[in-house]
């Protein structure tokens, strides 16, 4: 079992409708937990993070950790074509030199 | 604020050469980047970890004597693929940890394509 999965996708939505991105975790040790957006041939763009469990808003993006579950989402409100990437999870646990273990990504098509 | 840039953005090369991979923090100093290669519809996956200063610290499985990685100033890491092959063709995008915050957070720069003849 990968210590991060993600549903690679690909996802597609019509512009305006609520996204929904998720991972699941096995490490109960993780308590940092980053999404990127990744356009294609790019480097990935730091979206949000959250440290433990609760929700974190930014705009049209919300991010959810459930530790309890180890389950964390990001969604996207009013979706819009340029969301159209792929998300990718991240997330890390305290020592471990402070890598990041990644999530396969979910690639998003956001159709106009 | 918080730019990383690579150079170059796309190389060919024949097989049997070395090629060299720039990253640089422009506008701030990195103690730590990373170096991932992330082949189609696959997520990064991390090759090394580079200190300034110091050596730096390979993944399982990844061959430092082909990768060798260099990181000589606060702003500048290289990684540079000795005696390339074809099997080597990939995107390697390499970032550095954010100067402030967790300690988690990673810059990205835009990734170089490397194509191996």
């Amino acid at each position: 079992q990968k210590e991060v999965e993600q549903d690679p996708g690909p996802l597609s939505v019509p512009e305006g409708a609520i996204v929904s991105l998720n991972c699941t975790y096995s490490n109960s040790a993780f308590q940092y937990f980053m999404w990127y957006r990744q356009y294609s041939r790019k480097g990935p763009e730091l979206l949000m993070y959250t440290y433990s469990s609760g929700n974190k808003e930014d705009g049209r993006f919300t991010a959810q950790v459930d530790k309890s579950s180890k389950y964390i989402s990001l969604f996207i409100r009013d979706s819009q074509p340029s969301d159209s990437a792929t998300y990718l999870c991240a997330m890390g646990n305290a020592g471990n030199n402070r890598k990041l273990i990644w999530g396969l990504g979910t690639s998003l098509a956001v159709n106009p | 604020g918080a730019v990383v840039s690579q150079h170059p953005s796309w190389v060919i090369c024949k097989s049997g050469t070395s090629v060299k991979i720039e990253c640089r923090s422009l506008d701030f100093q990195a103690t730590t980047m990373f170096w991932y290669r992330q082949f189609p519809k696959q997520s990064l996956m991390l090759m090394a970890t580079s200190n300034e200063g110091s050596k730096a610290t390979y993944e399982q499985g990844v061959e430092k004597d082909k990768f060798l990685i260099n990181h000589a100033s606060l702003t500048l890491s290289t990684l540079t693929v000795t005696s390339a092959h074809p099997e080597d063709s990939s995107f390697y995008i390499c970032s550095a940890r954010a100067p402030s915050g967790t300690g988690y957070e990673q810059y990205f720069g835009p990734g170089t394509r490397l194509t191996v003849t």
